[in-house]
């Protein structure tokens, strides 16, 4: 069966770094493109990040652009986020999702996810 | 949110409910699919209909959806008390090149 398992959140100062882990099993994780989605406490769902299956593309949230990097490693069928010049507002509950599908994808057929784990907490707090 | 839902809605058990998904012409007009997440309290969200009108595996068929022009649907019929859920649409946006959430609307069997 899926599994997500994210790691890697914690209580941080601003202006400090995280490196968020999501290790899969149970499916092909070379094959699909790889989602980060954040919720802050008590609030909507926000994308992130995308990356593409073989790592070669990747897009950002504008909230994120610049600060946040996605990356995976399909040796290791580990998804990761760097969250760098965190801020209070990046405080949140953040999941990794898979893409529904295989493959390449671009812009809007890059959605939807269909598994997603548990999250991992990043709070950011002086 | 890019995408506007209502965000509470509530209907007695076996009623069937609307909760509705506004977007502009840069993500829904522009023809972008639109997915539906369900959130049970505490939990992660679940895909619950995907390209408008989809359901995945599992999903029973009292969920629906649909689209027109610049808004969808998420339509639930014969309303169960185990339906009481966060529900959020999702599109594509171009002009932002990446997904967009709706607010979620909070759905409450009476």
């Amino acid at each position: 069966q899926v599994q997500l398992v994210e790691s890697g959140g914690g209580v941080v100062q601003p202006g400090r770094s995280l490196r968020l882990s999501c290790v899969a099993s149970g499916f092909t994780f070379s094959s699909y493109a790889m989602h980060w989605v954040r919720q802050a406490p008590g609030k909507g769902l926000e994308w992130v990040a995308v990356i593409s299956y073989d790592g070669s593309n990747q897009y950002y949230a504008d909230s994120v652009k610049g600060r946040f990097t996605i990356s995976r490693d399909n040796s290791k069928n580990t998804l990761y986020l760097q969250v760098n010049s965190l801020r209070v507002e990046d405080t949140a509950l953040y999941y990794c999702a898979r893409r529904l599908g295989v493959g390449y994808c671009s812009g809007g057929s890059c959605y939807p996810t269909d598994y997603w784990g548990q999250g991992t907490l990043v709070t950011v707090s002086s | 949110s890019v995408l506007t839902q209502p965000p509470s809605l509530s209907g007695a058990p076996g009623q069937r409910v609307t909760i509705s998904c506004t977007g502009s012409s840069s993500n829904i007009g522009a023809g972008y699919d639109v997915h539906w997440y369900q959130q049970l309290p505490g939990t992660a969200p679940k895909l619950l209909i995907f390209a408008n009108n989809n359901r995945p595996s599992g999903v029973p068929d009292r969920f629906s959806g649909s689209k027109s022009g610049t808004s969808a649907s998420l339509a639930i019929t014969g309303l169960q008390a185990e339906d009481e859920a966060d529900f959020y649409c999702q599109s594509y946006d171009s002009s932002l090149s990446g997904a967009v959430f709706g607010g979620g609307t909070k759905l409450t069997v009476l």
